[in-house]
């Protein structure tokens, strides 16, 4: 199947500071690709869907200027989670999508962030 | 959006035994997706499957489509089954939408 990479897989950082995460899909072109987040014991939330070369959409509830998303080419998306604060602490788990549409959806390992 | 329910939501497994997961959702699909998310958070894809039967090892699944809902079957659980089970179907062009997955433990 096909690789999706995420870097950092876990980061701690202070309060304030701001975090950035990349995801990368390794042997196809994704023009999609999308970003989840999910707290302890909980299921997967779609925060965003990213869009190479336009703007991410966002889910309703997701504030656009905390998490800023940038997809600059077809194989690199990455979430800037700005002036983080405690309650930005997740586990975050970025998805590529083929160009077809159609096909399986493939998830990166996924990047720990905790914010003291 | 489409709704997605699983169950159960957890579930405690002998070695050896079987089980079946259940999947309902509240759309017609276009894909539906099982995986595993292991200890560390990994998702594995386990099936790709919008409509049908599948088997790949002691895993099986199978989607009825036009009843909206899948099941996943486990024969023989082995304790590395253990884990959460998230079914995700997709509507139209939009993303997997999660459900809230089935906590399985299988022990010794």
């Amino acid at each position: 199947g096909a690789v999706v990479s995420q870097h950092p897989s876990r980061v701690i950082c202070k309060s304030g500071t701001s975090v950035k995460i990349e995801c990368r899909s390794l042997d196809f072109q994704a023009t999609t690709m999308f970003w989840y987040r999910q707290f302890p014991k909980k299921s997967l939330m779609l925060m965003a869907t990213s869009n190479e070369g336009s703007k991410a959409t966002y889910e309703q509830g997701v504030e656009k200027d905390k998490f800023l998303i940038n997809h600059a080419s077809l194989t690199l998306s990455t979430l800037t989670v700005t002036s983080a604060h405690p309650e930005d602490s997740s586990f975050y788990i970025c998805s590529a999508r083929r160009p077809t549409g159609l096909e399986t959806q493939y998830f990166g390992p996924g990047t720990r962030l905790l914010v003291l | 959006g489409i709704q997605v329910e699983q169950s159960p939501p957890d579930l405690i497994l002998q070695e050896g035994a079987n089980s079946t997961l259940r999947c309902n959702f509240s759309d017609s699909v276009n894909n539906l997706q099982w995986f595993h998310q292991n200890p560390w958070g990994q998702l594995i894809n386990l099936f790709y499957i919008p409509s049908g039967t599948k088997q790949n090892g002691r895993l099986s699944a199978t989607t009825v489509a036009t009843e909206r809902y899948s099941l996943l079957y486990i024969s023989s659980s082995q304790t590395t089954d253990s884990g959460v089970y998230f079914c995700a179907p997709r509507s139209g062009n939009t993303p997997l939408v999660f459900g809230k997955g089935t906590r399985l433990s299988v022990i010794a």
